[in-house]
């Protein structure tokens, strides 16, 4: 089975903060993704990668940077953390070979900013 | 964007089948048909996906019509554990998934 751990379920930091979201995943996957999950507004990705090093906009990367120096490993960066930041941040990997796989999900992050 | 009509809620009697509907009639011809469920604090659970052809896994069975206009999600024998929010997605590109408001599956003794 596909294994997407996230390192925290739930994270309280303040206003200001620099706050940094791990994922690791246990399928050698070469492709993953953040999203953010707020009520009314569904998944919406905010930086994916395909490969090592490399890194992709998604469709609100504001106030957010990642950094993917491992395959495995795929972390989300809040630079300075503000209040409507605060929300359920979910990780996934897919297996790159073919373009129909799909993505596997960790169980997120419940992040609140104060 | 192919988008996905799915209803608000349905329940089901456990041992029971739920067959969960989905339209998503401005699919192409390329796009895949995805579902997942999510339940309550949990990240999105893969279930199956397909194109075409009728797909069949250890969880669940995936029915396509043939003019791939809609599709149903097929759970054989419905547990309490099955209780979730059940998502039919289209993948679009750019490998985003846009999870609409999904089918909320009551499950009930």
């Amino acid at each position: 089975d596909v294994k997407v751990t996230q390192s925290s379920r739930y994270l309280v930091k303040r206003t200001g903060e620099k706050v940094f979201l791990e994922c690791v995943q246990d399928m050698d996957h070469e492709n993953m993704f953040w999203y953010r999950q707020d009520p009314g507004l569904g998944l919406r990705l905010i930086y994916f990668s395909y490969d090592v090093k490399m890194k992709e906009k998604g469709d609100i990367p504001e106030g957010y940077s990642v950094s993917r120096e491992k395959k495995e490993r795929f972390s989300l960066i809040l630079e300075s953390a503000s209040t409507n930041q605060t929300s359920m941040y979910l990780c996934a990997s897919r297996n790159g070979g073919q373009s129909n796989q799909p993505q596997h999900f960790g169980d997120g992050t419940r992040l609140s900013i104060l | 964007d192919a988008k996905t009509t799915q209803p608000p809620s349905m329940d089901c009697a456990e041992g029971r089948a739920a067959n969960l509907p989905c339209n998503h009639s401005t699919i192409s011809g390329n796009e895949y048909v995805y579902w997942y469920r999510q339940i309550h604090s949990q990240g999105p659970q893969y279930i199956i996906h397909g194109l075409k052809n009728n797909e069949t896994n250890e969880m669940a069975s995936l029915i396509i019509t043939e003019d791939r206009k809609s599709s149903t999600l097929i759970l054989p024998h419905a547990t309490l554990r099955d209780t979730a929010v059940y998502y039919c997605i289209v993948r679009v590109k750019g490998d985003k998934l846009i999870f609409g408001t999904g089918t909320r599956l009551q499950v009930f003794p």
